[in-house]
């Protein structure tokens, strides 16, 4: 079985730009959480995802969107990109919503923001 | 709410050494835990976890840890490490009972370094 693939796996944007972030989960698993990993605040929950709907979402602010397709895929938005917004965005996928569920990650977008 | 405490930023250890890497958390009631590693340039992969029951548990790539309650520990063991293992490690913290990764609480990570 594939594993979860993000696109691209880097990106190098200029400071108002926006950028759009793609994960395609295992095949059958339902549930995406993306993820932003940074140095200094290590991994921080972004939102997730579960038949489309987004079941929770992280202390991010507006400028930050993301959303889920039919097939499982989701995609993350960053508008009015920020130099702080430089990050490795990780997307995870599981079977269900359940905490305990085991989520399996992607390699990461790696974001710089000039 | 949970927290989780990796005191080790660092750590470095010959080929062939054994390995502790420490984790406290901080939860009401028994936690589910985890330990994923990250490699360079990778996601993290889960190399074991904990819900209930017998306290040590056995994961992938010869990893155990072990769940002390009276401690708050959920220490990761290695007997042996190969050069391979050198990576990032997470001890992450979830809520039991709550239906959502928002739940799962992550450390700051503990870099591992291999000696030859």
């Amino acid at each position: 079985k594939a594993g979860v693939t993000q696109t691209p796996r880097y990106l190098i944007k200029t400071r108002g730009q926006q950028v759009t972030l793609s994960c395609s989960p295992i095949s059958g698993h339902r549930s995406v959480s993306w993820y932003q990993q940074t140095p200094g605040q290590g991994l921080q929950f972004l939102f997730e995802y579960f038949s489309e709907t987004q079941r929770n979402k992280g202390n991010f602010p507006g400028r930050f969107s993301g959303r889920q397709f039919s097939n499982s895929r989701s995609e993350m938005n960053v508008s009015t990109l920020e130099l702080g917004d430089s990050a490795l965005y990780l997307c995870a996928s599981s079977q269900g919503l359940a905490a305990q569920e085991t989520q399996y990650f992607g390699p990461g977008t790696r974001l710089l923001v000039l | 709410a949970q927290s989780v405490t990796q005191p080790d930023i660092h750590i470095t250890v010959s080929e062939g050494a054994s390995l502790e890497l420490r984790c406290n958390y901080s939860y009401g009631a028994t936690p589910y835990l985890f330990w994923y590693v990250q490699s360079p340039g990778q996601g993290l992969q889960l190399l074991l976890k904990y819900f209930s029951g017998d306290t040590l548990v056995q994961g992938i790539k010869g990893f155990e840890a072990e769940f002390k309650r009276s401690q708050s520990s959920f220490n990761l063991r290695k007997p042996s490490v190969h050069w391979s293992d050198a990576a990032e490690y997470f001890c992450a913290v979830g809520a039991p009972g709550y239906s959502s990764a928002s739940k799962i609480i992550f450390g700051s990570g503990t870099r591992l370094s291999i000696r030859p």
